[in-house]
């Protein structure tokens, strides 16, 4: 079936340590996203990418690096430069059409845990 | 960016119908108003979008105000699987961009 796989589902990492969150889709999609959630709030975005080898900053990229080598592939490092990277992390795509909206699809997440 | 605004929670009774509101009085003539649901420890699945007309389908029913200003989600019986963080967001139909903007959402809250 098509869909976004993230891995690892869990991880948990010392301060000082850059870590590397895998997003992999089988949709053919374009387009794709990193989101960040802290406890209780709503998802703000890190960077999105709309083709390959390119990419562009969200709200929140700062501490943060993506890269676009492969269509099916975006991954996202969290950087020791990011002062506080404890959160749910969710990667996304959409088709890349250019009149009708897509549906945004998410994987299932990935939770880092700094200790 | 547009923004939209939605009430922080909501309760309803199972079996009831629940109507979710959003406001968004910055929307431009292109803007999609999607709406998007998590589970805990889930990401968000799709609800349900629209643009100026009234939708339905098998989830959810969109009732959309006609200056556009405002929406409400509308699921029409509620069930303890509905409970859940909705979010109400635009989309830029023009660009291409395709960027997102979620907000903080709405918990709701299924009482059996």
């Amino acid at each position: 079936d098509g869909g976004i796989t993230q891995s690892p589902k869990y991880l948990f990492r010392k301060e000082g340590q850059n870590v590397t969150l895998s997003c992999e889709q089988n949709l053919n999609h374009d387009a794709m996203y990193w989101y960040r959630q802290d406890p209780g709030q709503g998802l703000r975005l890190i960077y999105y990418s709309q083709i390959v080898n390119d990419f562009q900053k969200g709200d929140i990229a700062e501490g943060y690096s993506v890269s676009r080598e492969k269509k099916e592939s975006f991954p996202l490092t969290v950087t020791s430069a990011q002062k506080n990277p404890t959160a749910f992390y969710l990667c996304a795509s959409t088709p890349r059409l250019s009149a009708a909206p897509g549906e945004l699809f998410f994987g299932e997440g990935s939770r880092l845990t700094v200790l | 960016d547009a923004k939209t605004t939605q009430p922080n929670s909501m309760e309803s009774n199972e079996e009831e119908p629940v109507h979710l509101p959003c406001n968004h009085s910055t929307i431009s003539g292109t803007d999609y108003i999607h709406w998007y649901r998590q589970l805990p420890s889930q990401g968000p699945e799709y609800v349900i979008h629209g643009l100026t007309s009234n939708v339905n389908n098998r989830m959810a029913s969109l009732a959309i105000a006609e200056d556009r200003k405002s929406s409400t989600l509308i699921l029409h019986r509620a069930t303890l699987r509905d409970a859940a963080v909705y979010y109400c967001i635009l989309r830029d139909g023009t660009s291409g961009t395709y960027k997102y903007i979620f907000g903080t959402g709405t918990r709701l809250k299924v009482l059996a």
